[in-house]
């Protein structure tokens, strides 16, 4: 029963072009949202995150959107760039003392062709 | 340069073999995590520590045996495991368990148990 669902395993955009990744949740608790990007051989490095207090992020090309009635999130890059390629996880903890865990989604292979 | 160090970055080992994976941190971070990541599998949380102490075992197989003698020092001792044990282990440090918290990953071992 996956609580956070990337249902795209995969994607392929135009270099300059805006990648857009999504992200779905089922557990109503969750309150803080992270995304994540994973190289191949080597470990996952955090991106960018939201809180539920917010409904939009911004660090530079990544923008994080969330919707908490959809309980969906996603992960706007623009302009792509070729070194974007990589795998992007998808990550939600719930407060209440629990904020330390992380729900990984499966995670979307995002390809950026020059 | 990862804060975050594991080694080693690959492991083949027998069913009946005894073997420890290693993870430091160089961050001051005083939690420290254990994930796995099975193929076509999200990341798994197996084991927490917070100042040392066990915080959280998330229903992980004996054959699996965490230590951590201390904040920047994390183990998984591993005794007669199975084939289906074959995955990416992940260590992951934070600040602490207080308040959302970015994780912050090794770059994993590979593990295949034969």
């Amino acid at each position: 029963d996956q609580q956070v669902k990337q249902n795209s395993p995969s994607l392929s955009v135009q270099e300059g072009r805006i990648s857009i990744l999504n992200c779905d949740y089922t557990n109503s608790m969750f309150d803080y949202f992270l995304w994540y990007k994973k190289y191949p051989a080597e470990g996952p490095t955090f991106l960018i995150s939201i809180s539920s207090i917010k409904d939009k992020n911004e660090d530079g090309r990544f923008t994080v959107f969330l919707n908490k009635s959809a309980k969906h999130l996603s992960l706007h890059i623009v302009p792509s760039q070729p070194g974007d390629s990589a795998v992007y996880f998808c990550a939600a903890s719930a407060g209440g003392g629990s904020n330390y865990k992380l729900t990984f989604g499966k995670g979307t292979l995002l390809t950026v062709n020059p | 340069e990862t804060g975050v160090t594991q080694t080693p970055r690959h492991l083949v080992m027998g069913m009946t073999n005894k073997k420890s994976l290693k993870c430091e941190q160089h961050l001051g971070h005083n939690a420290m995590y254990w994930y796995k990541q099975s193929a076509k599998k999200p990341l798994e949380l197996m084991f927490v520590y917070n100042f040392k102490e066990q915080t959280e075992n998330n229903s992980v197989p004996s054959r699996f045996s965490p230590e951590c003698p201390n904040s920047s020092h994390l183990f998984l001792h591993l005794h007669t495991l199975q084939p289906e044990d074959s995955a990416l282990y992940l260590c992951a440090s934070s600040q602490d368990l207080a308040g959302p918290t970015e994780a912050f990953f090794g770059q994993g071992t590979r593990l295949t148990v034969v």
